[in-house]
Parts: C-alpha cells; structure tokens; sequence
C-alpha cells in the first residue's frame, strides 16, 4: 500500500519570497510521485513527476521538487511566490505496475502582495 | 490543447435516482479513470477502464457505480441508486497507454443528493 502526507494544509507566503509544500510519502515498492495544482473552478493539472530518473525534478512555472528516499520526502519549491500561484496543490504517489493515484490530503497556498 | 471535459459541471439529484456524469476523454487517450472528492476529505480513487473494461477499482467501487464507453468519444459514471453520502466531486481522467500513469482530469462535476 501506498499514502502520501501533507505536512501544511494552508501555506501563506508574501509575492516574491519563496514557496515550500512540503510532502512524506510512504510506499512499499518503488514509487512515482507527482505534484498537481487545482486552481479555483478548474481540473486538476499536473505541475512535476518522479519517475525514478533524476532525483531533482522540474516542473511547469518556475516549480521544482527533490525526491529524497532517505527522508521519503517530495517536497515542492519555488524561488520566488507570484500572485497566480495561489491555488490548491496535491501530492501524489502510486507504483509501479498500478494506474491508481494516491493522492494527498492537499496544501492551500495563498500568496500575499 | 487537449483537454478533458465533464458534464454537467454541477448536478443536483434527489436520494434514490439514478445519475450518469459523462466525460469526454483527450482523444488519443486509451486509459480512463474516475476519481472523486467529498468535501473536505482527499481525492479518491474509484476506478480504471481500458481496453472496453475495468483494469483497477478500489473498495469504494460497489455494485451501485458502473462504467461504460458507450462510444469512441464518451466515457460515463453510472450511479444506480445515489445516497447522500454520494455527495461529492466526481473528476474524469485519462491517460496515454504507455508510459508514466500521469493522468489529465476535468475540471469536476460537483453532485449534490438531497
């Protein structure tokens, strides 16, 4: 069985400093992790995935993550918050062999002018 | 760009109906899924379709939700007698064959029982 955990469920940080969601993940067999992002009256959009690659992923708008198996962490990062990042953003993780997505509880992040 | 849609977006249905939510997959897509959200709880995993039949359910899947590709285009969640812990945020996904499951959703239909 797999779960993911979402340490925030709201994150608030002002325009322009950086952004941490912070992610732990739990898995019997070796993982694929994703971030989505859910803004406000729309889907859920893939932002980044780990697929057992390079351990450093980048995502679409300036995202980035790092999985560290020894922390069983994947922690989302951006440099620097801008005002339409404000969204809702969910930790994913299934394995190898399975389509089914595990998702997380969610993180909340408000951006602040 | 590709997108999944979903319809309708919200739908209001009284204890005991039955209800279908239709989606409309990314066109080369071969994998479908519905996934749902009750408020205030995670997304759940309800089911996986390929290939004309279901490839993965999870214990949320009983005998009261059904799965069809009616035709090339559509793909429907069938609820046969909805209760009102039905309530919640149905998403649509879909996924190419091969590679990574990452998957495309819709933006959700939000079903209310009353």
């Amino acid at each position: 069985a797999q779960s993911v955990t979402q340490l925030d469920s709201h994150v608030s940080v002002s325009e322009g400093t950086p952004v941490l969601l912070r992610c732990n993940y739990s898995s019997s067999y070796s993982p694929s992790l994703f971030w989505y992002v859910q803004h406000p009256n729309k889907g859920l959009q893939l932002l980044l995935k780990y697929t057992s690659a390079a351990t450093l992923v980048k995502g679409i708008n300036g995202f980035e993550a790092e999985f560290k198996k020894s922390e069983t962490s994947f922690h989302l990062t951006k440099p620097s918050a801008h005002m339409s990042d404000a969204a809702e953003y969910f930790c994913v993780v299934t394995v190898t062999g399975r389509r089914a997505l595990t998702f997380g509880s969610g993180t909340r992040l408000q951006v602040q002018p | 760009e590709p997108e999944v849609t979903q319809t309708p977006s919200h739908q209001v249905t009284q204890m005991g109906q039955e209800v279908i939510l239709r989606c409309v997959p990314i066109s080369n897509h071969l994998y479908f899924y519905w996934y749902r959200q009750i408020l205030g709880q995670k997304v759940e995993f309800l089911v996986s379709f390929y290939n004309n039949e279901i490839s993965e359910k999870s214990e949320i899947f009983d005998d009261q939700f059904s799965v069809e590709r009616p035709d090339g285009s559509n793909f429907t969640l069938k609820i046969r007698s909805t209760k009102l812990e039905d309530s919640a945020m149905y998403f649509c996904a879909s996924s190419e064959e091969g590679g990574w499951p990452e998957a495309f959703f819709g933006q959700g239909t939000r079903l209310t029982v009353v």
